[in-house]
């Protein structure tokens, strides 16, 4: 599993868009990047997964660059309810039994 | 669809007791991991069942047990309980290994 690196905290206003970037340098050919969001005393929610270019859905966006050794997690327009803590996994998509590697996350706080 | 259901919601024990947490995956969902959250050691992998079957294991000692039953759901032990192992215990299912549909979790309190 690759391992990523990723701010420990992001703070923003209300209305802003907010980038969190992770760090996977040794990913895999065939890893994928998926994103999960935590509110406190809640399991993790899974926001969004991609492998290269660009996924958009109706929470975030995000991009891929060509090398693939990092990624943003794009949220348009942060409210107070985005004050969570944000995490970035790296590995393959289908590979029976592995187990979700989670690290510190960023968290991020939203402010008025 | 129903969500990953988690039963009880909060529980308080004693040092040496034992607990039982069970899980109710998602329908048509036959993986199921369980995950131990601290504020000191984050979210660290337990065990996962897919089938009835465990597949992979995490690095817990062997009072931290599991099972799973034919209709996917899943339950999880932990014996000779000690005050380390108070915690938010979550569990997921899943289709696919990266997109798990996690539960609202159980908060262990050991006394």
């Amino acid at each position: 599993l690759a391992k990523t690196t990723q701010p420990i905290s992001m703070d923003s206003y209300e209305g802003q868009e907010v980038n969190i970037t992770c760090s996977h340098n040794n990913i895999a050919t065939n890893d994928y990047i998926t994103w999960y969001q935590q509110f406190p005393s809640q399991g993790p929610r899974f926001i969004i997964q991609g492998y290269k270019t660009k996924v958009t859905n109706e929470v975030a966006s995000l991009f891929i660059p060509a090398d693939r050794k990092s990624s943003t997690l794009s949220l348009p327009r942060v409210s107070l309810s985005d004050t969570a803590v944000y995490y970035c996994l790296v590995g393959a998509a289908n590979q029976a039994g592995t187990a979700l590697i989670f690290g510190k996350g960023t968290t991020l706080s939203v402010s008025s | 669809k129903a969500g990953v259901t988690q039963t009880p919601r909060y529980l308080i024990k004693t040092r040496g007791q034992q607990v039982t947490l069970s899980c109710s995956p998602i329908s048509g969902h036959r993986s199921v991991s369980w995950y131990q959250q601290t504020p000191g050691q984050g979210l660290q992998f337990l065990f996962e069942y897919f089938s009835e079957t465990q597949r992979n294991k995490g690095n817990f000692p062997g009072r931290f047990s599991g099972r799973q039953f034919s209709n996917s759901r899943s339950e999880m032990n932990v014996s000779t309980l000690e005050l380390g192992d108070s915690a938010l215990y979550l569990c997921a299912s899943s289709t696919s290994t990266y997109e798990q549909y996690f539960g609202p979790g159980t908060r262990l309190t050991v006394t």
